[in-house]
């Protein structure tokens, strides 16, 4: 069995506040997913991940990929009331499996 | 359509009863995956398609569960006498094709909330 876990699994902070959700493994992936979910919806694909070390930067999201490819970081500075919704990792594993981490539930207080 | 659609978006049925849950995928994506997800929890994979065939059945809870594709396009995910615990939240993406090949991103619809009382 191929575990995600994310830490926090919830957490609750200010406007204007940064923020660190940890992705972590003992599984190697070939790639790795983030996603994030907004009540009712389904998940939507923020980034792919997928050279040991590497950093993408989407805005105000920062997102790097262990040099191991077992785990990674998602970083968000000067959070918004926008940003609140169910962030998930995804480690990709062979040819069709995609192993869903356990979440972290972010909320941003105006 | 421009997304994945699923229906029904809500399902309420009891304990027995059979369930069937629909995916419609994007146009044109030759692989299709079914997920469940618990309240407010990550996303367990259930089964995938590519095209009409199912090569990896394995995460199916058990023999209640069954899945089938048509016309490489439309998926039914079959519960049979369902159980308290079948509740979740049932989802369906597509891709263009399967994660070995490249095209990767997984697109995903609303999911259909299945509550067994």
């Amino acid at each position: 069995t191929q575990l995600l876990e994310q830490s926090p699994q919830f957490l609750s902070i200010q406007e204007g506040e940064n923020l660190t959700v940890y992705c972590n493994s003992s599984s190697v992936f070939s790639s790795l997913q983030w996603y994030r979910q907004e009540p009712g919806e389904g998940p939507v694909l923020l980034v792919t991940v997928v050279t040991g070390g590497e950093v993408k930067k989407l805005k105000r999201l920062t997102f790097q990929f262990g040099d191991a490819r077992k785990d990674s970081s998602l970083h968000i500075t000067a959070a918004q009331p926008g940003d609140t919704g169910l962030y998930l990792c995804a480690g990709a594993y062979g040819a069709n499996n995609l192993f869903f981490g356990t979440g972290t539930r972010l909320t941003v207080i105006p | 359509g421009a997304g994945v659609s699923q229906s029904p978006s809500n399902k309420v049925t009891e304990k027995g009863k059979d369930v069937e849950l629909r995916c419609d995928p994007i146009s044109g994506h030759t692989a299709l995956y079914w997920y469940r997800q618990s309240l407010g929890q990550g996303l367990e994979f259930l089964i995938y398609f590519q095209g009409n065939s199912a090569p990896d059945k394995s995460g199916l809870p058990s023999d209640r569960f069954s899945a089938e594709r048509t016309g490489g396009s439309v998926s039914t995910l079959t519960i049979q006498r369902t159980q308290q615990e079948d509740s979740a939240v049932y989802l369906c993406a597509s891709s263009l094709q399967t994660l070995g090949q490249g095209g990767e991103t997984q697109y995903f619809g609303p999911g259909t909330r299945l509550l067994v009382l």
